[in-house]
C-alpha cells in the first residue's frame, strides 16, 4: 500500500515569512495529492490539491509543487498570518485498478505556528 | 447547502461495548468514507461505501463494520471496544468516479474507558 512521509513535524515562523512543508510518497500509481488544514477541535479542510499531470498549482498565498520522478510534493505558504496556525496534512490517493475510489493515505501532520 | 454532518459529537463507552456512529454526506455526494484519527496522528482509512456496498477497506479488523443507506447516509459500527479504539472518527463524502475531493465532517470523539 501507499506510505506517505511528512516533515517537519513542527514549524514555527514569524508573521510574513514563508512556510514550506514536504511530503514523500511510495506508490508511483498515486495521481492525486491533496493538502488539508485542521484547526484544533475542527474538521480537516481541503486547502489545495494537485494531480499528477500538473507540476505546480497556486491559490493566492498557497501553492503546491509535485515532482513525480522523485515522488515528493510540497506545500508553500507565503506571507504567513497568525490565522494560518494549524496542523497541516498531506495525502496521496491509492488508485484502485485505474478507477480511484478516493482512498487517501495521510502524512503524520505538521504543526505550523505563526508568531505575530 | 448542508455539509457533512456526524452524530454524536462525543461518546464515552467501556471496553467490550459496541458503538454506532452516523454520517450524512454533503448534498449531492454519493460516497462515504470513514477515517480514524488518533491523537497527534493523520487520519487512517477504515473503509468506503458506494451504492450501499463496501468498496475498499483499510487495515482494520472485522470488529469495524459499516452500512450505507439508500439516501447515502452511513453508519460505522465497532464491536468489542478496546481502549485503543479511542480516537476521533471522521466521515468524508465525495462523488464517486467524478471528483476525488473529500469533504470531512467534524467527527465523533470516542473515548473507551
Amino acid at each position: 500500500g501507499e506510505n506517505v512521509e511528512q516533515h517537519p513535524s513542527t514549524l514555527s515562523v514569524q508573521e510574513g515569512d514563508s512556510a514550506v512543508i514536504k511530503c514523500t510518497y511510495s506508490d508511483s500509481a498515486s495521481n492525486y495529492f491533496p493538502w488539508y488544514k485542521q484547526e484544533l477541535g475542527k474538521r480537516p479542510q481541503l486547502i489545495i490539491d494537485i494531480r499528477s499531470n500538473v507540476g505546480e498549482k497556486k491559490d493566492q498565498r498557497i501553492a503546491v509543487t509535485l515532482n513525480k520522478t522523485a515522488k515528493h510534493f510540497s506545500l508553500h505558504i507565503t506571507e504567513t498570518q497568525p490565522e494560518d496556525s494549524a496542523v497541516y496534512f498531506c495525502a496521496a490517493n491509492e488508485d484502485a485498478g485505474g478507477t480511484s475510489y478516493g482512498k487517501l493515505t495521510f502524512g503524520q501532520g505538521t504543526i505550523l505556528t505563526v508568531h505575530p | 447547502d448542508a455539509g457533512v454532518t456526524q452524530s454524536p459529537t462525543h461518546l464515552i463507552k467501556t471496553r467490550g461495548q459496541q458503538v454506532t456512529l452516523r454520517c450524512s454526506p454533503k448534498s449531492g455526494h454519493d460516497t462515504v468514507s470513514w477515517y480514524q484519527q488518533a491523537l497527534g496522528q493523520g487520519p487512517q482509512f477504515i473503509f468506503q461505501y458506494y451504492e450501499e456496498e463496501e468498496r475498499q477497506r483499510g487495515n482494520f479488523p472485522d470488529r469495524f463494520s459499516g452500512h450505507q443507506f439508500p439516501n447515502y447516509s452511513s453508519e460505522l459500527n465497532v464491536n468489542a471496544l478496546l481502549l485503543g479504539d479511542s480516537a476521533l472518527y471522521l466521515c468524508a463524502s465525495s462523488l464517486f468516479g467524478v471528483d476525488e475531493k473529500l469533504f470531512f465532517g467534524s467527527g465523533t470523539q470516542l473515548s473507551v474507558l
